[in-house]
C-alpha cells in the first residue's frame, strides 16, 4: 500500500551545522504534510506544516521543503544544537480528510560536540 | 507540557490482567486518539474520537477497549494482552477531526509479561 518513509534511520551532524532530513512520500492524493519531533521519553512534538499548494515554508531554524513532482519532503534545521537531537517524523494527511495522520518511521537525528 | 496528560508513565502487567491507561486534555479540543508505537515501526492510530463519539476503529484487537466519557478525558482498557502489544501508547488531541496540529502526551509505557 501507498505510505509515507524515511530515506535514512540515523543522521549525525556536527553541532552548528546545517541539517537535513528527507521524506518519501507515494501518495500523490496527499496534500498536507507534517514534521514532528519526538525526543527521548516524551511524546511527538509539532515541527512545522506544509500545505500541497506550497513549496517552501520556513519557521524559528527551521525550513519543510515540498517537492510534489517526484513527492519528496525534507526537514531543514539551521545552525543544529544540542537540544535538536530527536527522532524527526514526517507525517501526511490525504485528500480524503483521515482521521489521523500516516506517519513515517522517524530519523535519529544525532548532534556530535 | 503540551496539555495532554497522560497516566501511568510506566505500566507492567501479566497477561490475565486488567488495567487502564488515561489521557486527560485541557486544551479544549474536540478530537482525541490513541497511538501505538512500537520500536522500528511507525506510529499507528488506533482510535479516533471526535465530540465523544468514536470515528475510527483502526482494526485494533477487542482486547483493547476505549472509553471517552466527555471531551477532556479518553481511556484506553486493557484485558488479557499479549506480550507483543508492549509498546508506547500515545494519546493525542486535535481541535478538529481532521488534524491540524496534533498534541502529544509522553506516552505511557507498556510491558506486557
Amino acid at each position: 500500500g501507498e505510505s509515507v518513509g524515511l530515506h535514512l534511520p540515523t543522521l549525525s551532524v556536527q553541532e552548528g551545522d546545517n541539517s537535513i532530513i528527507n521524506c518519501a512520500y507515494s501518495n500523490s492524493a496527499s496534500d498536507y504534510f507534517i514534521w514532528y519531533k519526538q525526543e527521548s521519553g516524551k511524546g511527538p512534538q509539532f515541527i512545522i506544516d506544509i500545505r500541497s499548494n506550497m513549496d517552501k515554508r520556513q519557521g524559528q531554524r527551521v525550513t519543510v521543503l515540498l517537492n510534489k513532482t517526484v513527492k519528496h519532503l525534507s526537514l531543514q534545521i539551521a545552525a543544529t544544537q544540542p537540544g535538536d537531537s530527536a527522532v524527526y517524523f514526517c507525517a501526511e494527511v490525504s485528500g480524503g480528510g483521515a482521521d489521523g495522520l500516516t506517519f513515517g518511521k522517524g530519523t535519529h537525528l544525532i548532534i556530535q560536540p | 507540557e503540551t496539555g495532554v496528560t497522560q497516566t501511568p508513565r510506566h505500566l507492567v502487567m501479566g497477561m490475565t490482567n486488567k488495567k487502564s491507561l488515561k489521557c486527560e486534555q485541557h486544551l479544549g479540543h474536540n478530537a482525541m486518539y490513541w497511538y501505538k508505537q512500537s520500536a522500528k515501526k511507525p506510529l499507528e492510530l488506533m482510535f479516533v474520537y471526535n465530540f465523544k463519539e468514536q470515528t475510527e476503529n483502526n482494526s485494533v484487537p477487542s482486547r483493547f477497549s476505549p472509553e471517552c466519557p466527555n471531551s477532556s478525558h479518553l481511556f484506553l482498557h486493557l484485558h488479557t494482552l499479549q506480550p507483543e502489544d508492549s509498546a508506547l501508547y500515545l494519546c493525542a488531541s486535535s481541535q478538529d477531526r481532521v488534524p491540524g496540529e496534533l498534541f502529544f502526551g509522553e506516552g505511557s509505557r507498556l510491558t506486557v509479561l
